[in-house]
């Protein structure tokens, strides 16, 4: 079975500072993992995603994530926060399996301050 | 660029209403999907649909829901008897699916349902 969890549910960055949302995962198989972006009153956007091959995965909008095994994480990170960047952001996890089923975390709220 | 579309966008409905929501998956997709959030909470997964039938439910996928691709390009979501709790966003989603296929599901802006 699959889980995520997201440290912190809420991050408040200034306009310009480093944006990081933590993700950790649990996989009985080697995962399929995304980072999903929810803006007020709309849907699910895909900002990047790691199956296999390079543990530096870069994204829309400037956002990048590392993959690390020996940690069961995958990190979000953009080096210098925008205030259209504010928004929920969802990691979720895949088996690769046919099924392609996502599991998500619980998401986390940014708030960029001006 | 393709997408995945869903209507109504809100509905209203009182308890115990049947009420169907309806998506139009990208065109070549294979794997389809329900997923809900209740408001604040997380996206959770409904259900999964493949080759004409569900490949996998969660436990909140009761006898109270049903989906169906009734014709080629609609995948529909029906709740039988709505209750209070049933009030959430609904998003459908899609894949490619089969083998090298890295995953990625593609959602919809999502379906509100508020349940009176």
């Amino acid at each position: 079975a699959q889980s995520v969890t997201q440290l912190g549910s809420h991050v408040s960055v200034s306009e310009g500072a480093l944006v990081l949302l933590r993700c950790n995962y649990s996989s009985s198989v080697p995962p399929y993992l995304f980072w999903y972006v929810q803006y007020p009153n709309q849907g699910l956007q895909l900002l990047l995603k790691y199956t296999t091959g390079a543990t530096l995965v870069k994204g829309i909008n400037g956002f990048e994530a590392e993959f690390k095994k020996s940690e069961t994480s995958f990190h979000l990170t953009k080096p210098s926060a925008h205030m259209s960047d504010a928004a929920e952001y969802f990691c979720a996890v895949s088996e690769g399996s046919n099924d392609y089923k996502l599991s998500f975390g619980a998401g986390t709220t940014v708030t960029v301050r001006a | 660029e393709p997408e995945v579309t869903q209507t109504p966008s809100h509905q209203v409905t009182q308890m115990g209403q049947e009420v169907i929501l309806r998506c139009v998956p990208i065109s070549n997709h294979l794997y389809f999907y329900w997923y809900r959030q209740i408001l604040g909470q997380k996206v959770e997964f409904l259900v999964s649909f493949y080759n004409n039938e569900i490949s996998e439910k969660s436990e909140i996928f009761d006898d109270q829901f049903s989906v169906e691709r009734p014709d080629g390009s609609n995948f529909t979501l029906k709740i039988r008897s709505t209750k209070l709790e049933d009030s959430a966003m609904y998003f459908c989603a899609s894949s490619l699916g089969g083998q090298g296929n890295t995953g990625e599901l593609f959602f919809g802006e999502g379906s509100r349902l508020t349940v009176l």
